[in-house]
C-alpha cells in the first residue's frame, strides 16, 4: 500500500525557515516523480514544487521560486521541502504527492500544517 | 498561467441524483486534466486523469468528459460517501493549476 507521511510543519515567524519531510513507503520511491502541493485556509490548492525521480529536474511556480527548494533522498525514501523567507501567505496545509507514469498527483499524503505568523 | 474556472462552487443534491461539475480552461490543455476528491478529514484522492480515465478502484458511477475547453465530472447516482469537495487540475503546462473547488452537500 502506498503511504506518504508528511512531517515538519509548525509555527514560524515571517522571514523564517522550515524544512518539511515526506516519508514514503509501499512502493519503489526512487522510480517516481514527486510534488508538493499546499492548501490555503480558504481551501485553495496550489502546486508548489516538482522533482523528477532521480532528482535531476525540479520546477516551481513563481510564487515560491527562489524561496523553496525541493529535494529527495532516494536511499532514505524521503522527500523534502526547504522553505525560507516565509511570508504569511505561505500559511497552508502542505501535502506531498506521488506521480504515476507522467500523470501527476496519483497519491497524496495527509498533510502537515505550516503557520507563518508573528 | 492557465486559469481553471470551476462551477458551481457549491451544490446541494440528493442521494441517487445525477450531478455534473465543470471546469473551463483559459487556454488549450489538450485533455491534460485530472479530478480530485477531498473528504472532510482532508484526505485527497485522484479520481480521473487524462480527462476521462478512471483511476483504479474508483466506482464506475464517476466519469469524466470533455467538450472543447469545458471538462466535466459526472456522478451518475450519488451515494453518501460522494459528499465531499472536488477539484480539477490542469497539467498541460507549468505552473500546474487547480480549479477553485466544488463543495457537494446533501440536500
Amino acid at each position: 500500500e502506498v503511504q506518504l507521511v508528511e512531517s515538519g510543519g509548525g509555527l514560524v515567524k515571517p522571514g523564517g525557515s522550515l524544512k518539511l519531510s515526506c516519508a514514503a513507503s509501499g512502493f519503489a520511491f526512487s522510480s517516481y516523480d514527486m510534488s508538493w502541493v499546499r492548501q490555503t485556509p480558504e481551501k485553495r490548492l496550489e502546486w508548489v514544487a516538482y522533482i523528477s525521480s532521480g532528482g535531476g529536474s525540479t520546477y516551481y511556480p513563481d510564487t515560491v521560486k527562489g524561496r523553496f527548494t525541493i529535494s529527495r533522498d532516494n536511499a532514505k525514501n524521503t522527500l523534502y521541502l526547504q522553505m525560507s523567507s516565509l511570508k504569511s501567505e505561505d500559511t497552508a496545509m502542505y501535502y506531498c504527492a506521488r506521480h504515476d507514469s507522467g500523470y501527476p498527483f496519483a497519491y497524496w499524503g495527509q498533510g502537515t500544517l505550516v503557520t507563518v505568523s508573528a | 498561467d492557465i486559469q481553471m474556472t470551476q462551477s458551481p462552487s457549491s451544490l446541494s443534491a440528493s442521494l441517487g441524483e445525477r450531478v455534473s461539475l465543470t471546469c473551463r480552461a483559459s487556454q488549450e490543455i489538450s485533455g491534460y486534466l485530472s479530478w480530485l476528491q477531498q473528504k472532510p478529514d482532508g484526505t485527497i484522492k485522484r479520481l480521473i486523469y487524462a480527462a476521462s480515465t478512471l483511476d483504479s478502484g474508483v466506482p464506475k458511477r464517476f466519469s469524466g468528459s470533455r467538450s472543447g475547453s469545458d471538462y466535466s465530472l459526472t456522478i451518475s447516482s450519488l451515494e453518501s460517501e460522494d459528499f465531499a469537495d472536488y477539484y480539477c487540475l490542469q497539467y498541460a503546462s507549468y505552473p500546474w493549476t487547480f480549479g477553485g473547488g466544488t463543495k457537494l452537500e446533501i440536500k
